[in-house]
C-alpha cells in the first residue's frame, strides 16, 4: 500500500541547515507530485511548494522561495526538502504527501517531521 | 493567493445531529465539469486525513455521513450523524492555481 515515511524529529540552531527526507512506498514515485505542508501551531496548513520527481519539476510558494530547496532520488524513491538560514519561525511540523498530477488533492501524508529551531 | 474562509471557527454538536462547516473562497474554483475543492480532516498528533474530492467526491473508506457541496465560491462540508470519532479539525484546501491554499480550519467538538 501507498507509504510515506519521513525522517526523525530535528533540533537545530538559528542560521543553520536542515535536510528532511520522505520515502516513498506503494506507487510509481515519478508519477505523482510530492507536496510539503508546514504546521504550526495557531497557523494552520501552509503549503510550501512540491515537486514531481519524474522530471524534477517544482512549484513553490512565494513565501517560502528562498527558504525551502526540494530534491528527489528517483533511484531510492526519496524526496527531500531543504530549509536555510533557519529562524525560530521555521519551528513547525513538516508534512509530506502525495499530490496528484492532474489536479492537486493530497491522498497520502507523511507521519509528519517535527523541527524545533533554538538556540 | 485564493484565500479560503472557514466558518465557523469551531462548533459543538450534539451526536447523532448535523454539523455544517462552510468554506468560501476567493474567486471561483469551478470549470463547469469540476470544483477544485477538497476537505480534510486532522485529528491531533496526526496527519489531515484527505476526505473529499472535488467537492462531493467522497474518497474511498471514509464514512457515507461525510458530505461535500458546493460550486464557483461557495462549499459546504456536512457531516450527519455525528459521531464521538468525528472530533477533530477540518479543513478545506483548492488546487485551482498555484499557490495551492487551505482554509484556516474548524475544529468540531461534541456538546
Amino acid at each position: 500500500q501507498v507509504q510515506l515515511q519521513q525522517s526523525g524529529a530535528e533540533l537545530m540552531k538559528p542560521g543553520a541547515s536542515v535536510k528532511i527526507s520522505c520515502k516513498a512506498t506503494g506507487y510509481t514515485f515519478s508519477s505523482y507530485w510530492i507536496e510539503w505542508v508546514k504546521q504550526r501551531p495557531g497557523h494552520g496548513l501552509e503549503w510550501i511548494g512540491e515537486i514531481l520527481p519524474g522530471s524534477g519539476s517544482t512549484n513553490y510558494n512565494e513565501k517560502f522561495k528562498g527558504k525551502a530547496t526540494f530534491t528527489a532520488d528517483t533511484s531510492s524513491n526519496t524526496a527531500y526538502m531543504q530549509l536555510s538560514s533557519l529562524t525560530s519561525e521555521d519551528s513547525a511540523v513538516y508534512y509530506c504527501a502525495r499530490g496528484t498530477t492532474a489536479t492537486r488533492y493530497f491522498d497520502y501524508w507523511g507521519q509528519g517531521t517535527t523541527l524545533t529551531v533554538s538556540s | 493567493d485564493i484565500v479560503l474562509t472557514q466558518s465557523p471557527a469551531s462548533l459543538a454538536v450534539s451526536l447523532g445531529q448535523r454539523a455544517t462547516i462552510s468554506c468560501r473562497a476567493s474567486q471561483s474554483v469551478s470549470t463547469s465539469s469540476y470544483s477544485y475543492m477538497h476537505w480534510y480532516q486532522q485529528k491531533p498528533g496526526q496527519p489531515p486525513k484527505l476526505l473529499i474530492k472535488y467537492a462531493s467526491n467522497l474518497e474511498s473508506g471514509v464514512p457515507a455521513r461525510f458530505s461535500g457541496s458546493g460550486s464557483g465560491t461557495d462549499f459546504t462540508l456536512n457531516i450527519h450523524p455525528v459521531e464521538e470519532e468525528d472530533t477533530a479539525t477540518y479543513y478545506c484546501q483548492h488546487s485551482w492555481e498555484i499557490p495551492l491554499t487551505f482554509g484556516a480550519g474548524t475544529k468540531l467538538e461534541l456538546k
